[in-house]
């Protein structure tokens, strides 16, 4: 099975801030890498998939990138309502497998 | 686009449940469905897929136990959970299409003796 591993897993930014977060994948998988967001109590939300196209209606200050084994979130500018944990998870091969989540947290 | 799962609850380990999602706002026959779970306080852990045409996939911890299904006239996703154990203990939710785009809210699957 594919492993993916997310750095850091804790982030602490400020609004305003430019943050990226990582996913490591044990083997290529092309561009079908995935990333969700998680808000306490709530459902995963999709926010970008294969790699860098943004799921409709989530905010442009969101992006994605990345192909092979090494991929990025990023957020060009931190809201309030962006601290949340978030996932990555790759489809390319089965079983499909997700990341152990990145917490951003406010600093 | 809607997605409502519900039939978790408090189980005996080794027992059965059976899983519903009900899915309404968009043709569900057209996508494959996904289900996956969570841990309390853990984090996601994909469990099954079934294309549109009902073909399944498994992740290995659950192969042999579990079973994914869809009733297409009646809009509704499955999963048959047999022979639990404790660590099936999770919430439980379903997502559409190959990308996961949109998930219920989720439910609680106990397995306790």
């Amino acid at each position: 099975d594919i492993q993916m591993t997310q750095s850091p897993s804790v982030l602490s930014a400020s609004v305003g801030d430019r943050v990226t977060l990582n996913c490591k994948a044990s083997q290529n998988i092309n561009k079908y890498l995935n990333w969700y967001q998680q808000k306490l109590g709530e459902a995963p939300k999709l926010l970008i998939y294969n790699t860098n196209n943004l799921q409709t209606g989530i905010p442009s200050r969101f992006s994605g990138s990345g192909s092979g084994t090494d991929f990025t979130l990023t957020i060009s500018s931190l809201q309030p309502e962006d601290f949340a944990t978030y996932f990555c998870f790759q489809h390319n091969s089965w079983p499909g497998t997700f990341g152990g989540g990145t917490k951003l947290e406010l600093k | 686009v809607q997605l409502v799962e519900s039939g978790g609850g408090l189980v005996q380990p080794g027992k059965s449940l059976k899983l519903s999602c009900s899915a309404s706002g968009f043709t569900f026959s057209s996508y494959g469905m996904h289900w996956i779970r969570q841990a309390p306080g853990k984090g996601l852990d994909w469990v099954a897929y079934i294309s549109s045409s009902s073909g399944t996939v498994y992740a290995d911890a659950v192969k042999g136990r579990f079973t994914i299904s869809r009733d297409n006239a009646k809009n509704t996703l499955y999963l048959q959970l047999n022979s639990l154990k404790s660590e099936d203990t999770a919430i439980y939710y379903c997502a559409r299409g190959y990308s996961g785009d949109y998930w219920g809210q989720g439910v609680m699957v106990t397995v306790s003796s």
